[in-house]
């Protein structure tokens, strides 16, 4: 069955540092993978996702993942945090056309 | 319009109450999903609707009844309800293309407080 484990509930990166959020996933099919951030009292919105092809993905507000086979790994970055990325992120992976199971999220705090 | 809209935006209800949530899109999408949020939490899916069919039941108690009366619209009909079942309720939607990935839009959410 899949799965997606994020390492660390929450994480602290100061502002203009880089930001890593890690997420495992688990397959026995090629998964499609997607991140996804909530603001607070807000519904999810997709940064990035990965289909096939290029293993380097890039989304929106200058994150990036990077899809890494042999680690099992979807790792998400942003080379330097802004005080407005503080947010829950979910990796998520897809089950089947139209289901997705979401991993327990990561709360990204931004320090001054 | 790539914008999944819900109302109301919050809801308080007591147990004996009966209320609805709305869900509406106009992206041409055939599938359409229920989410339930506890706070720090992962959202949860309850329903799935592929073309204004339930396709997905993810075991979810009869006090929650789901309706898809045409394909841009999605209603969640809440009857009885219990305190635990407060939560953020999300809905999402996408299109339906077999074996492709099919990206889910999500709406702001309804914050649900069962009295």
């Amino acid at each position: 069955a899949q799965s997606v484990t994020q390492l660390g509930s929450h994480v602290s990166v100061s502002e203009g540092a880089l930001v890593l959020l890690r997420c495992n996933y688990s397959s026995s099919v090629p998964p499609y993978l997607f991140w996804y951030v909530q603001y607070p009292n807000q519904g999810l919105q997709l940064l990035l996702k990965y289909t096939t092809g290029a293993t380097l993905v890039k989304g929106i507000n200058g994150f990036e993942a990077e899809f890494k086979k042999s680690e099992t790994s979807f790792h998400l970055t942003k080379p330097s945090a802004h005080m407005s990325d503080a947010a829950e992120y979910f990796c998520a992976v897809s089950v089947r056309d139209d289901k997705i199971i979401f991993g327990k999220g990561t709360r990204l705090h931004i320090l001054p | 319009d790539t914008e999944v809209t819900q109302t109301p935006k919050h809801l308080v209800m007591g147990m004996t109450n009966k209320k609805s949530l709305k869900c509406e899109q106009h992206m041409g999408h055939r599938a359409m999903y229920w989410y339930k949020q506890k706070a720090k939490k992962p959202p949860e899916l309850m329903f799935v609707y592929s073309y204004e069919k339930l396709s997905i039941n993810e075991s979810v108690p009869s006090r929650f009844s789901p309706e898809c009366p045409n394909s841009s619209l999605l209603n969640l009909h809440l009857h009885a309800l219990q305190p635990e079942d407060s939560a953020l309720y999300l809905c999402a939607s996408s299109q339906v293309w077999a074996g492709e990935l099919n990206e889910q839009f999500f709406g702001p959410g309804t914050r649900l407080t069962v009295l």
